[in-house]
């Protein structure tokens, strides 16, 4: 079982709006604004697209945008294209001084 | 270029020992904390061990506590994973990741593939 929960699998249209969800604890997401997601696509290394929550690493789509409320983060990818389809994972910092995952959501693009 | 590059990976029994390594190139290495990550295959990605740039500061998922030593040579740009004890648990792709900021990894090597089996 991961720290963090994310949904299994998340599905949306070309041009669409999707949110992948992340859900941790007062001991992690909620107490820090060290979250990271990673893409990653079948058979590839993991890529960083956002950092401390809401920043972008030079080179990621601006369709790609985070926030945070409380023990939950999210992930919201605009403008959906098929080369988004991809796991993606979420990961937090957390008091013990330790790094968590998420379980990982499958983005299916219909 | 940027290079991460894992090795070491193989094959061996449950109890044995294995040591991955990772050679990183195209940046100051000594610079920057770098991390393991593993993956099992078809799952999900797991958190390992961390070294700071100078390698005075170690923390190590608890599942690997006790078994694990992580492990850098600043004068040969390397990484080093000690693994002891090994369990069919342990089984998995390994990544060595560079961090960028906090706790976040903006370069990853290509993995090493460590199967624990009898």
């Amino acid at each position: 079982q991961s720290a963090l929960t994310q949904p299994a699998s998340v599905s949306g249209s070309p041009g669409q709006s999707i949110t992948i969800s992340c859900t941790g604890s007062s001991s992690d997401v909620g107490d820090y604004n060290y979250v990271s997601w990673y893409q990653q696509h079948p058979g590839k290394a993991p890529k960083l697209m956002l950092y401390d929550v809401t920043n972008r690493p030079s080179g990621v789509s601006n369709r790609f945008s985070g926030s945070k409320s409380g023990n939950t983060a999210s992930l919201t990818i605009s403008g959906l294209r098929a080369e988004d389809e991809a796991d993606y994972f979420c990961t937090s910092y957390t008091s013990r001084r330790i790094l968590v995952f998420g379980g990982g959501t499958k983005l299916i693009v219909l | 270029q940027v290079h991460l590059v894992e090795s070491g990976g193989g094959v061996v029994q449950p109890g044995s020992s294995l040591r991955l390594s990772c050679a990183a190139s195209g940046f100051p290495f000594s610079a920057y904390a770098v991390h393991w990550v593993r993956q099992a295959p078809g799952k999900g990605l797991e958190w390992v061990a961390l070294i700071s740039s100078d390698g005075s500061i170690r923390y190590y998922a608890d599942s690997v506590k006790g078994r694990f030593t992580i492990s850098r040579d600043n004068s040969k740009n390397t990484l080093s994973l000690q693994m002891d004890s090994l369990r069919a648990g342990d089984a998995a792709l390994y990544y060595c990741a560079r961090e960028r900021g906090f706790y976040a990894f903006d370069m990853w090597g290509q993995g090493t593939m460590v199967t624990v089996s009898s």
